[in-house]
């Protein structure tokens, strides 16, 4: 079976730029996480989804951030406008809620903003 | 609410044995330990959910102090592919989802 599937893996933009990642989760897995990764602050939880709806999203840092779940195979994270603190490893991670709670990650989007 | 882990960092030969402590000032009520090699995604370990829980996989093993707020893993005869950063990860009691993960611990075996 396909993991978590990410794109793009590396994405390099320009301060001000609308940044879009993209995450598709294991087939019948109702949980969609996304994670942020920095040296600074480690794996940070941003958002969780359960069946498409989002549940918490209290770690979303800013306005600027913001995530969707339009369907149970596809979710997006969007920086708008984008900022150079914003350079991360983004982990999008997603479980099915009857196993004993493994997270399976995907293999991360890692953003420069110059 | 973020567990903390010690060392933060550890180097070993190969064979020899390492521990990985996490600890937290709430009260733990499951505590997860991934593997995360460079570059690449975390992956899962185990998961311990009782207190005085021990579980092993292959030579990595982990036991869970409840009272103490504190779970241990432990690398036996470590090996190269071993090498990596650890992370264990808790969540609030009521709400199983907002998973928290340490700091991470990352661990060098040399030949």
């Amino acid at each position: 079976d396909a993991g978590v599937i990410q794109s793009p893996r590396h994405e390099v933009t320009e301060m001000g730029q609308e940044v879009t990642l993209r995450c598709k989760p294991i087939s019948g897995h109702d949980y969609l996480f996304w994670y942020r990764q920095t040296m600074m602050r480690g794996l940070e939880l941003l958002i969780y989804f359960n069946n498409n709806v989002p549940i918490d999203d209290s770690g979303m840092p800013e306005d600027r951030f913001s995530a969707k779940m339009p369907n149970a195979s596809f979710s997006t994270l969007k920086i708008q406008p984008s900022e150079p603190r914003d350079s991360a490893v983004y982990f999008c991670a997603s479980r099915f809620f009857r196993n004993t709670g493994e997270l399976f990650f995907g293999e991360g989007s890692r953003l420069t903003v110059l | 609410q973020q567990p903390v882990q010690s060392p933060q960092a550890v180097i070993l030969r190969e064979g020899e044995d390492a521990v990985i402590n996490c600890s937290s000032s709430k009260a733990l009520y499951s505590v997860h330990w991934y593997r995360q090699k460079h570059g690449e995604a975390p992956v899962f370990l185990m998961i311990l959910l009782k207190g005085g829980e021990q579980k092993g996989h292959e030579k990595i093993s982990a036991s869970f102090n409840e009272k103490k707020q504190q779970s241990s893993l432990y690398l036996t005869a470590s090996q190269l592919s071993y090498s990596g950063t650890y992370f264990c990860g808790t969540h609030t009691l009521y709400n199983f989802n907002k998973f928290y993960f340490g700091s991470g611990t990352k661990l060098n075996v040399k030949p």
